[in-house]
């Protein structure tokens, strides 16, 4: 089956500095990707969708300057928290929608756990 | 624009017993749904999901879902629970016209007891 494969799967950061989280599809080709976040016994929040080779369409509210995503070939997005401080500390989780599947198979990494100290 | 309720953050259910979770939806065009279970510090598993096929989905693990149109919902359901059903479920909704994004419910955590 298809396979997201997310790393790293935990980091811990010092405040003020940028952490990049990829997401790689490893046996399907991805047009689409989607990094939510999930703070703790919450539901997942969609971030921004990201297209190969365009630029990423981030949902209100979320900082574009401050997650850098960059989608730059069909199997591999990433997602570059900058400056980042605590309060960006959270589970991090991308999607990739599978292109040869017509009828929306949407596979999940694993997630990356962010702790800002 | 689509979303999706659950009702109830937390059952408990015991070992062998029927698991049911409660899912509605509300979408202005035909929906596609779908079930997801997540582990802890871990992504998301697709269950199962509905794309305008039949009405009954089976996924993985023995469970199922019926989506009814009339009642805007998509219940899963599991006939005899088990102890490593314990999980966080949720409902996720998008449509032909949503961009592909997925919408999620809020969750619902699953506890199953002796």
């Amino acid at each position: 089956g298809a396979v997201v494969s997310q790393h790293p799967s935990w980091v811990i950061c010092k405040s003020g500095t940028s952490v990049k989280i990829e997401c790689r599809s490893l046996d399907f080709q991805a047009t689409t990707m989607f990094w939510y976040r999930q703070f703790p016994k919450q539901s997942l929040m969609l971030m921004a969708t990201s297209n190969e080779g365009s630029k990423a369409t981030y949902e209100q509210g979320v900082e574009k300057d401050k997650f850098l995503i960059n989608h730059a070939s069909l199997t591999l997005s990433t997602l570059t928290v900058t400056s980042a401080h605590p309060e960006d500390s959270s589970f991090y989780i991308c999607s990739a929608r599978d292109r040869g599947q017509s009828n929306y198979g949407y596979t999940f990494g694993s997630g990356t756990r962010l702790t800002v100290v | 624009a689509q979303s999706v309720t659950q009702l109830g953050s937390h059952v408990s259910v015991s070992e062998g017993a029927l698991v049911l979770l409660r899912c509605n939806y509300s979408s202005s065009v035909p929906p596609y749904l779908f079930w997801y279970v997540q582990y802890p510090n871990q992504g998301l598993q697709l269950l199962l999901k509905y794309t305008s096929a039949a009405t009954l989905v089976k996924g993985i693990n023995g469970f199922e879902a019926e989506f009814k149109k009339s009642e805007t919902s998509f219940h899963l359901t599991k006939p005899s629970a088990h102890m490593s059903d314990a999980a966080e479920y949720f409902c996720a909704v998008t449509s032909q016209g949503g961009g592909n994004k997925l919408t999620f419910g809020t969750g619902t955590q699953l506890k199953v007891e002796l």
